[in-house]
């Protein structure tokens, strides 16, 4: 059973150019969240991706938007790259139940992002 | 304004010794919270959680506890293993209060070592 998977694992962007990152769920598991860990914090919260629609979203610019296909998986899109944008970006998967609450988020391993 | 705070950045804890991780929130909002570990090059996995409603919740070695007058999460395990060596990061959310959606808020993490 396949769990998270992220592509690509590493990716290396110049300042002003945009970025795409693409993200399979866990099998069963119909949501999607993105999130930005910085070097020494803990995950932030980008947003979460239900229904092909945009959930809920953290504390994060418009610079940064998503996108959830008709089989769960799920792309981040990054424009006009910062340098402050560099940072491992995590996909959580997880299942929303018939009551609308989400069960526990698996993570995947991330994407290294490098902004130059 | 970090709502989750982690204050230990690392903790070295003897091998068969009870090793005890601590969490604070300033958020009253947040009534489900959730500890996942991290080892170098993987994503976090979900390790135990606890809804406000409970002040203990035990999965094995590994127990929580909810103190939500104080605002205070902490993990405990017992043994400590040597594979127990990662990241730990506390994570909550607004999951039953904000309509089931887990965009989850994390501390910083505590690097656990455990010492043979």
């Amino acid at each position: 059973d396949a769990g998270v998977t992220q592509s690509p694992t590493h990716l290396i962007k110049t300042r002003g150019q945009q970025v795409t990152l693409r993200c399979s769920p866990k099998s069963g598991h119909d949501t999607v969240s993105w999130y930005q860990q910085a070097l020494g914090q803990g995950p932030q919260f980008i947003f979460q991706y239900y229904e092909e629609e945009e959930r809920q979203r953290g504390n994060f610019p418009d610079r940064f938007s998503g996108h959830q296909f008709p089989n769960y998986s799920s792309e981040l899109n990054v424009n006009a790259l910062l340098l402050g944008d560099s940072a491992l970006y995590l996909c959580a998967s997880s299942l929303t139940n018939f009551a609308y609450m989400n069960t526990e988020a698996f993570f995947g391993q991330g994407t290294r992002l490098t902004v130059v | 304004d970090q709502q989750v705070k982690q204050n230990s950045p690392s903790l070295s804890v003897q091998e068969g010794r009870i090793s005890i991780l601590n969490c604070d929130y300033t958020n009253s909002m947040f009534d489900y919270f959730l500890w996942y570990k991290k080892y170098p090059a993987e994503g976090p996995t979900f390790l135990i959680s606890i809804s406000s409603i409970k002040d203990k919740n035990e999965d094995g070695r590994f127990t929580v506890f909810l103190n939500k007058s104080a605002k205070h999460l902490s993990l405990h395990i017992v043994p400590s293993q040597p594979g127990d060596s990662a990241v730990y990061f506390c994570a909550a959310s607004d999951l039953y209060s904000g309509g089931g959606a887990d965009g989850l808020t994390f501390g910083k993490g505590t690097h656990l070592i455990i010492q043979p």
